[in-house]
Formats: C-alpha cells, sequence, structure tokens
C-alpha cells in the first residue's frame, strides 16, 4: 500500500540556518511527489512536485527537494530560513488509479519552528 | 478571485445536529476533493468527484453525504453530528491527469467543531 512517513514531526532551527525536511514513500510504481506548506490556520499551499525528468526540482519560496529513488526519498530543503518559513510541512505523494483520477496520500506532517 | 472557496470558515454545533459545508472553484477542473485534517494535522481524503461522478468513497460514515450539483461545486452534508466529526475539512480541485502537469488547489478549509 502506499505510504508516506515524515521521520520529524517537529524541528526548530535558527533564523538563516539551512533546513532539510525528510520524506520517504512506498509506492510501486513512478511516483508523482508534493510538498505543501500549510501556515496557521490557513490552508495548503504547493510548493513543489516531482513528476519526472530533473531529480533535484525548484518550488517556491526558495525551497527545493530532490528525489531519490534508491532512497525512497523526496527531502525538501532550504538553504536560509526565514521566520516567516514557520509552518506546517506535508509530503505526498499521488496515488494514481484506473481513470487516472487519483488521491493524494499525505505524510503525518512536519512542524517547523524558528528562532530570532 | 479566490481558486477554492469554502464556506463558512468556521461552524460551531452540537452533536445530533445536520450542518453543510459549500465548496466552489473557478478553476476549470474536473476533480474535486473534500480532506479531514484531524486534531494530529493528519490529512485523509474522503470523497472525490469528477464532472459530477463519485469516484472515490474512503469508507466514510454514512452520515457524510457529498453532493456535486456541477463540476464547479462539490458540497459536504453531515447528518447526526458527533464529537469526533470535529475537525478541519479541506476541499480540493485539480485537472485531469497529464493535464498542467497536475496538481491540487485547495481551499482554506472550514473548522468545525461539535459541542
Amino acid at each position: 500500500a502506499q505510504s508516506v512517513t515524515q521521520p520529524d514531526i517537529h524541528i526548530t532551527v535558527s533564523e538563516g540556518a539551512s533546513l532539510e525536511l525528510r520524506c520517504n514513500y512506498s509506492y510501486g510504481a513512478t511516483p508523482y511527489l508534493f510538498w505543501y506548506v500549510q501556515s496557521p490556520g490557513q490552508g495548503l499551499q504547493l510548493l513543489l512536485k516531482y513528476f519526472s525528468g530533473d531529480t533535484l526540482v525548484q518550488g517556491i519560496k526558495g525551497f527545493e527537494a530532490e528525489f531519490k529513488r534508491s532512497q525512497s526519498s523526496f527531502n525538501l530543503r532550504k538553504p536560509s530560513v526565514h521566520w516567516s518559513d514557520a509552518a506546517e510541512y506535508f509530503c505526498a505523494v499521488g496515488a494514481g488509479f484506473s481513470g487516472g483520477y487519483n488521491k493524494l496520500i499525505f505524510g503525518a506532517g512536519t512542524r517547523l519552528a524558528v528562532h530570532p | 478571485d479566490t481558486a477554492v472557496s469554502q464556506t463558512p470558515k468556521y461552524l460551531v454545533t452540537q452533536m445530533g445536529n445536520d450542518k453543510s459545508i459549500k465548496c466552489e472553484q473557478n478553476l476549470g477542473h474536473d476533480t474535486m476533493y473534500w480532506y479531514k485534517q484531524d486534531s494530529k494535522k493528519f490529512l485523509k481524503i474522503m470523497f472525490s468527484y469528477n464532472n459530477k461522478e463519485l469516484i472515490i468513497n474512503e469508507t466514510v460514515p454514512n452520515r457524510f453525504s457529498p453532493k456535486s450539483p456541477d463540476k464547479a461545486h462539490l458540497n459536504l452534508h453531515i447528518n447526526s453530528l458527533e464529537l469526533g466529526d470535529s475537525a478541519v475539512y479541506f476541499c480540493a480541485s485539480s485537472p485531469p491527469w497529464g493535464r498542467e502537469r497536475y496538481g491540487y488547489t485547495f481551499g482554506s478549509g472550514t473548522r468545525l467543531t461539535v459541542v
């Protein structure tokens, strides 16, 4: 069965420090992978997505993610964190099924806190 | 110019009541979804409609009944509300696979509190 694991429930970094949020997936075929961010009281905003091609994907707000098939991982990175990046981050895999329409299976999320 | 809009944003109601949440998207997407986010922030799909046809029903209690009058609207009606229904409900929409390289657009959520 498809699943997504985000090993870190809560991460705290200092402003200006680099960030890496981990995501591991379980999926039989080539996965479609996504990272979403949820600010407090807000909906989910798509940061970036991977379908195929270059395994290093650039997203909005200075985020990037690298797909590593051998490790079944899709880790999210940012070289320098800003206080406004404090939020909940969700990794998701697109689970296709017959008909081509699909659902997203989400990880449990990682809460990022940023110290000034 | 909100792409996916949900109403209401907050809903507080008593156990046993019936309530509805409305969702509309102006993106021209064919598929719409309802997701539930529990108190631990875990997101799980409930329903999906494609062009008004139900295509995903993830073992949700019968008290939950989605209705899609047209492909731009997907409403969620909940009968006999229970305490465990308290959660944030997100509506989302997406184009079909292969079109615009696919992606969900989420609404801002409806926080339902059952007391």
